[in-house]
């Protein structure tokens, strides 16, 4: 599978607990992107990276949340103390260079519950 | 006001029949416009984008853009049984790191 892939597809946690997801985007694409998506809403932008570089981060990203993407390759998405508000789905996407986010394939995403 | 406005349905519509999904949006600054297709605890699927005022077509699925209007179309001919999913608009603007996306609109095609 070439695809964008993330693990775990499904997290259950206590409040309180941290949590970390990871992406690996298509193997020649350059750009990876993280978003968040709660029940009957369109996917909200977290944060972007180009190559290993954190280049853009929303408002939506908390001092709870930190992004990281080593070597520019895979990321992982960190939440420290969650609540139950960070129940979601959360997006990755990536798209390869030179391209505009047009051409960003998402992942099918990893469903968080907090409990 | 939201960047990116959809109107959220449910909309069901027997299979054969032709579906509209519409958005709107405020800013000028957009760009590209694109349609995703998103089944149940699935990743969006980019279907289509366009770039600037026009049609697209593909296959069944032809995408309109109005910038005068600010409003997009997905048009689905012959919406079949497995068209069934959450369509969403997405756009993109020169110099953004991210695309603004609409709610979202659940459509069931019944056979």
């Amino acid at each position: 599978d070439t695809g964008v892939s993330q693990d775990p597809r499904h997290k259950i946690t206590k409040r309180g607990q941290n949590v970390t997801f990871r992406c690996d985007p298509i193997s020649e694409h350059n750009r990876l992107y993280w978003y968040r998506q709660t029940l009957g809403q369109g996917p909200e932008f977290l944060t972007y990276f180009q190559n290993e570089a954190q280049l853009e981060k929303s408002r939506l990203l908390s001092d709870r949340f930190s992004a990281e993407r080593p070597k520019g390759s895979f990321s992982t998405l960190e939440i420290q103390r969650t609540e139950q508000g960070d129940s979601a789905m959360y997006l990755c996407a990536s798209s390869p260079r030179q391209s505009m986010n047009t051409e960003a394939f998402f992942g099918q995403g990893t469903r968080l519950t907090v409990v | 006001q939201k960047e990116v406005e959809q109107d959220p349905g449910p909309l069901s519509v027997p299979e054969g029949a032709i579906v509209s999904l519409n958005c709107t949006y405020s800013n000028s600054a957009f760009q590209y416009f694109m349609w995703y297709r998103q089944y149940s605890r699935k990743g969006p699927e980019l279907l289509m984008y366009t770039y600037s005022s026009g049609n697209k077509e593909d296959g069944r699925f032809t995408a309109q853009v109005d910038k005068s209007s600010k409003y997009i179309s997905l048009f689905i001919r012959d919406s079949q049984p497995s068209d069934s999913a959450t369509y969403l608009c997405a756009l993109d603007q020169t110099g953004a790191n991210n695309l603004f996306f609409g709610t979202g609109t659940r459509l069931t095609v019944i056979p």
